[in-house]
């Protein structure tokens, strides 16, 4: 089982939908948890931090839920330009760092 | 947040040789980080360069196929030795958002081709 687990997509949906991604991880040591977006051929870029108690930003909310040890993005109204592959991150307090292997959204007219 | 640069951005190299890969960062940082990305995989994690003492590697990765160097706390390379196919990936360096709970930052990569 993979450390760091996320929705396999790809997610096609049309512009102005909901859609929200999962991601599950297995170290319950995990301290920081955050999503990163990555453009096609481009570095990834942090997209937010996931706090314990969720948080928001414009049209992207986060969630954390320890108990069941998975993290959530949640985004609203997308445009075309959201259409990139999400990347799950989970950090330990070590310091590692773990990447999910991503999921691919398309928002298509 | 820091900004990264790293070159060289792309090459295409022949099997049997060595790149060098650097990453320069407009602020002193302590740890800097190194990733490999496969077509159509997610970021694994090579090592973490610290100034002043070897690099940490991951469990995969070895410093005389991968060996770091981190003169200061602005400039890091990773060279890639005697590259195979295999090689070919895109390799990123990053540096924590001032610490571990801001996340990363990354450079724009190097996208590898050995042929």
């Amino acid at each position: 089982r993979k450390e760091v687990e996320q929705d396999p997509g790809p997610f096609n949906v049309p512009e102005g939908a909901t859609v929200a991604f999962n991601c599950t991880y297995s170290n319950s040591a995990s301290q920081s948890f955050f999503w990163y977006r990555q453009d096609c051929r481009k570095e990834p870029k942090l997209l937010m931090s996931v706090y314990s108690s969720g948080n928001e930003d414009g049209r992207f909310t986060a969630q954390l839920n320890r108990a069941s040890q998975y993290i959530s993005l949640l985004i609203r109204d997308s445009k075309l330009s959201d259409s990139a592959t999400y990347l799950c991150v989970v950090n330990t307090n070590a310091g590692k760092s773990t990447f999910g292997d991503g999921t691919t959204l398309t928002v298509k007219p | 947040s820091a900004v990264i640069s790293q070159k060289p951005s792309r090459d295409i190299c022949q099997r049997g040789t060595s790149l060098t890969i650097q990453c320069q960062v407009d602020s002193q940082v302590t740890m800097m980080f190194w990733y490999r990305q496969q077509p159509g995989q997610s970021l694994t994690l090579i090592a973490t360069a610290n100034q002043g003492s070897e690099a940490t590697y991951e469990s995969g990765f070895v410093i005389d196929k991968f060996p770091i160097s981190r003169p200061n706390l602005t400039f890091s390379t990773l060279t890639v030795s005697n590259m195979s196919p295999e090689d070919s990936s895109i390799y990123l360096c990053s540096v924590e958002l001032r610490d571990l709970n801001y996340g990363y930052t990354f450079g724009s990569g190097t996208r590898l081709t050995v042929v």
